[in-house]
């Protein structure tokens, strides 16, 4: 069975730094991409970022709104994605969810599994 | 960026009633468009991928149509279990995005 379990949330301070993690199992991590998803209080969903799998070098995408401040990695060996976020903001506040992407197509780059989030807040 | 646009925001419906939901890409994204489900306090769930195709354990009553740069969801016979927030999103280019979400509430 898939599952995904996200770690690390918390309350952080304007300008403040935070890793989150996902331990992931019950499938071959490494040949997935992987996203970061989160979700503000009271609204919607907003794609955060990607890393793609070995096959296509681990590389990254970003939305907007956090490129340049936050960084995705992977660490395959222990079944693991991370987000650093760094320089964060009171509008950071939001619950982040770790997704897998079912595929690397167009058609199957949807997230098929989703962890259960962790509420990073971000106040003074 | 491609935005998508979903309307309503919010619908009042009974059980049984025949909903649908539409999402409107500020720019064509062929059928690269997938439809999630979130309960309250729940991570959302895949109901739909490539506009319409069911994912594996989704019941029958949901369809999703639509391609370029219309596409709707559709619940044949809404049931008490389909009281929830209903998001689409674009697959066709980065970033990658969500609609504002559809709230489906009991009439």
């Amino acid at each position: 069975e898939v599952e995904l379990v996200e770690s690390g949330g918390g309350l952080v301070q304007p300008g403040g730094s935070l890793r989150l993690s996902c331990a992931a199992s019950g499938f071959t991590f490494s040949d997935h991409y992987m996203d970061w998803v989160r979700q503000a209080p009271g609204k919607g969903l907003e794609w955060v970022g990607r890393t793609r799998n070995k096959a296509n070098s681990y590389t990254t995408e970003y939305a907007a709104s956090v490129k340049g401040r936050f960084t995705i990695s992977r660490d395959d060996s222990k079944n693991s994605l991370y987000l650093q976020m760094n320089s964060l903001k009171i509008e950071d506040t939001a619950v982040y969810y770790c997704t897998r992407a079912a595929g690397t197509s167009f058609y199957t780059a949807m997230a098929d599994h989703w962890g259960q989030g962790t509420l990073v807040t971000v106040s003074s | 960026d491609i935005q998508l646009t979903q309307s309503p925001s919010f619908l009042s419906a009974s059980v049984g009633d025949r909903v649908t939901i539409t999402c409107r890409a500020s720019q064509g994204i062929s059928d690269y468009l997938a439809w999630y489900q979130q309960k309250p306090g729940k991570a959302p769930k895949l109901l739909i991928y490539a506009a319409s195709t069911l994912q594996s354990g989704v019941p029958s009553r949901f369809r999703g149509s639509g391609s370029g740069t219309e596409f709707t969801l559709t619940i044949s016979s809404l049931q008490p279990e389909d009281f929830a927030t209903y998001y689409c999103q674009q697959l066709n280019s980065y970033p990658l995005t969500f609609g504002g979400g559809t709230k489906v509430e009991i009439k």
